[in-house]
């Protein structure tokens, strides 16, 4: 399966942590991303993850994944009124053309 | 660089018309990709080109199609328009490195919002 999904929405306090999470359904998945979305704009790389890996930080982002129970979540330190946007997950699977499948999205809110 | 530039930025049309969306890279990538974006469904897939001279079908292909016109520019056009082709459509290429490691980044333009009426 290909499956990606997402909550669709997440609202969170100034200054509180946001989590978002997605799971996915392809075991093969190689690569997976996380896009941000800001209103009108397209998508821009956040940050990614291997599947050899469980954990990784960049500054306020730190992205976990659980390849066991297919799940990844992407953690927002500090958040800001600027991180209000729809992220979106999405896997890469190895092949040609470096396809990715994308979740429906998570529309952050963050309020003051 | 102005990275992935799409034209036009908006476009109504009339049920039956026709058009094209315009979309180049000015970052020597290889592959291409066109999305459509609708409401609670993400983004699917509707054509991508893995390099200049091939293109493939996605998810949704059905009333599209595209050209590669040449290693920059994808184009998709859309030969008669129906009201279920409203949406945000977006433009991404990747580079596309062998043996495959930081490879799968994609990056996209604005976007192109069409209303068919």
């Amino acid at each position: 399966g290909e499956d990606v999904e997402q909550s669709l929405f997440l609202s969170v306090r100034e200054g509180d942590s946001s989590v978002i999470n997605c799971t996915y359904t392809d075991s093969s998945s190689t690569y997976l991303y996380w896009y941000k979305q800001e209103p009108g704009a397209g998508l821009q790389l956040l940050t990614y993850i291997f599947s050899n890996m469980d954990m990784k930080q960049d500054q306020r982002l730190t992205v976990l994944l659980n390849k066991k129970d297919k799940h990844l979540s992407l953690r927002i330190a500090d958040t800001q009124t600027g991180d209000s946007a729809i992220y979106f997950c999405a896997e890469g699977r190895p092949g040609t053309a470096s396809k990715l499948t994308f979740g429906t999205g998570t529309r952050l809110q963050v309020t003051l | 660089n102005a990275g992935v530039t799409q034209t036009p930025k908006f476009q109504v049309l009339k049920t039956g018309q026709s058009m094209t969306l315009q979309c180049a890279q000015d970052m020597n990538h290889n592959s291409m990709y066109w999305y459509r974006q609708d409401p609670g469904m993400g983004l699917r897939l509707i054509y991508y080109s893995a390099s200049e001279g091939t293109t493939d079908k996605g998810e949704v292909p059905n009333g599209y199609n595209v050209s590669r016109l040449n290693k920059r520019e994808f184009s998709l056009r859309l030969e008669s328009a129906a009201p279920s082709q409203t949406s945000v459509y977006f433009c991404a290429s990747s580079v596309q490195q062998i043996p495959g490691l930081k490879n799968y980044e994609q990056y996209f333009g604005p976007g192109t919002r069409l209303t068919v009426t």
